[in-house]
């Protein structure tokens, strides 16, 4: 089993839908909990962190972590199409931070 | 301030070819790390080094080196190149988790090995 699974989708939603993306683990070592955004060519870019359980929120964007069910999720409230990206969670523990497959995130005009 | 820089961007080997992939940051970051990326399978860690004078294996290190040479570079090796190390490499830096996260990534290499 890997160390953090996450659904690579694709996943395409109406413009301004809210969008739920999640991960889950299974190292309950991890220290931080991560959401990445990449585009298409790019590097990821980190968009939120949480380090305990419990909602973080920026803007539309809402990080949830439950270390309890070691699941953390990302929701994207009236989702734009230059949300379109693919969506990488992450976890770190002592120096290393292992990466989710991504989700692509479609969303349409 | 150019955050990393990697380079080469692009480069075709034949295999059993060698080439060393350099990334240097200028955020005077301690912790540096070698991931590949292939579709489906997100990135997945090679190498990765805490500080100066250490490295340490990650998730799939074989067929592959890296040297730490100071605080600001951080290089990958591929001693032998086989078509299965074709993909996308990205360096990354960041400071020591519990002072914040936050990897900051190059603009990745595009490795094809025929």
């Amino acid at each position: 089993q890997k160390e953090v699974e996450q659904d690579p989708g694709p996943l395409s939603v109406p413009e301004g839908a809210i969008v739920s993306l999640n991960c889950t683990y299974s190292n309950s070592a991890f220290q931080y909990f991560m959401w990445y955004r990449q585009y298409s060519r790019k590097g990821p870019e980190l968009l939120m962190y949480t380090y305990s359980s419990g909602n973080k929120e920026d803007g539309r964007f809402t990080a949830q972590v439950d270390k309890s069910s070691k699941y953390i999720s990302l929701f994207i409230r009236d989702s734009q199409p230059s949300d379109s990206a693919t969506y990488l969670c992450a976890m770190s523990k002592d120096d290393k931070i292992i990466f989710g497959k991504g989700t692509r995130l479609h969303i349409l005009p | 301030n150019a955050g990393v820089t990697q380079t080469p961007k692009f480069q075709v080997l034949k295999t059993g070819q060698s080439m060393t992939l350099q990334c240097a940051q200028d955020m005077n970051h301690n912790s540096m790390y070698w991931y590949r990326q292939d579709p489906g399978m997100g990135l997945r860690l090679i190498y990765y080094s805490a500080s100066e004078g250490t490295t340490d294996k990650g998730e799939v290190p074989n067929g592959y080196n890296v040297s730490r040479l100071n605080k600001r570079e951080f290089s990958l090796r591929l001693e032998s190149a086989a078509p299965s190390q074709t993909s996308v490499y990205f360096c990354a830096s960041s400071e020591v988790p519990g002072r914040g996260p936050e990897a900051f990534f190059g603009q990745g290499t595009r490795l094809t090995v025929v």
